[in-house]
């Protein structure tokens, strides 16, 4: 267990609709990163976050968007989906922003129908 | 364009024998690196990470080595068990740019017994 928490485990939803991912990040864990893993493919960076604040950002679409709250959680939010988004999602959180020592939760599995 | 990449995506070895799975990037201002292994239906696991001020270094039953010449690293697996089939990622962190780490495809690791 990385101490990670990621909600829901999975999650079926028609397109065009509108999702919600929650990450809880490990005990004392500032930074946040969101990663996106399609059939047999490697994880894509989206997007990090760092005490609150947007520290750095991938290959995220403008229909995605994140946030990370006062309490350290951090939510993603996928907007208009398409098939194409069916993916698992991950979520990393870390002590500082800079990358070291990232430990990822088990993912959120998202099915687009 | 700069990447992390991996040699061979597919490594299958006999149980008991050493593994030794490779990885070259191409971000010379890259300053520390990751290993991860992913088991099916799993968030990726940390396993062991170094330094761009090292040239190796080593966990229970796991070595890394970094040739920074080369921009070549590498992780070995010492006697391999049916435990250790999944897939590796290695995870290149950028000190420049928008991404933080930045993760390879991954290589298949499968254990014959």
């Amino acid at each position: 267990d990385s101490g990670v928490t990621q909600t829901p485990k999975h999650l079926i939803t028609a397109t065009g609709q509108r999702v919600t991912l929650r990450c809880s990040p490990r005990s004392g864990d500032l930074s946040v990163y969101w990663y996106q893993q399609s059939l047999d493919q490697g994880l894509q960076f989206l997007i990090q976050y760092y005490n609150g604040e947007e520290r750095a950002k991938g290959n995220i679409l403008e229909r995605f968007s994140a946030q990370q709250f006062p309490d350290l959680h951090s939510e993603l939010n996928l907007s208009s989906l398409e098939l194409g988004d069916s993916a698992l999602y991950f979520c990393a959180s870390s002590v500082e922003g800079d990358g070291t020592e990232a430990f990822f939760g088990q993912g959120t599995r998202l099915t687009v129908v | 364009g700069e990447s992390v990449g991996l040699h061979l995506p597919t490594l299958s070895v006999q149980e008991g024998d050493n593994s030794i799975i490779n990885c070259a990037y191409s971000n010379s201002a890259s300053d520390y690196f990751i290993w991860y292994k992913q088991e099916s239906g799993k968030g990726p696991q940390f396993i062991i990470d170094i330094r761009s001020n090292m040239d190796k270094r080593q966990g229970q039953r796991v070595t890394v080595l970094l040739n920074k010449t080369v921009k070549h690293l590498s992780l070995q697996i010492a006697a391999t068990q049916p435990g250790d089939s999944a897939v590796y990622f290695c995870a290149e962190n950028r000190v420049q740019g928008a991404q933080k780490l930045v993760f390879g495809q991954g290589t298949r690791l499968t254990i014959n017994p």
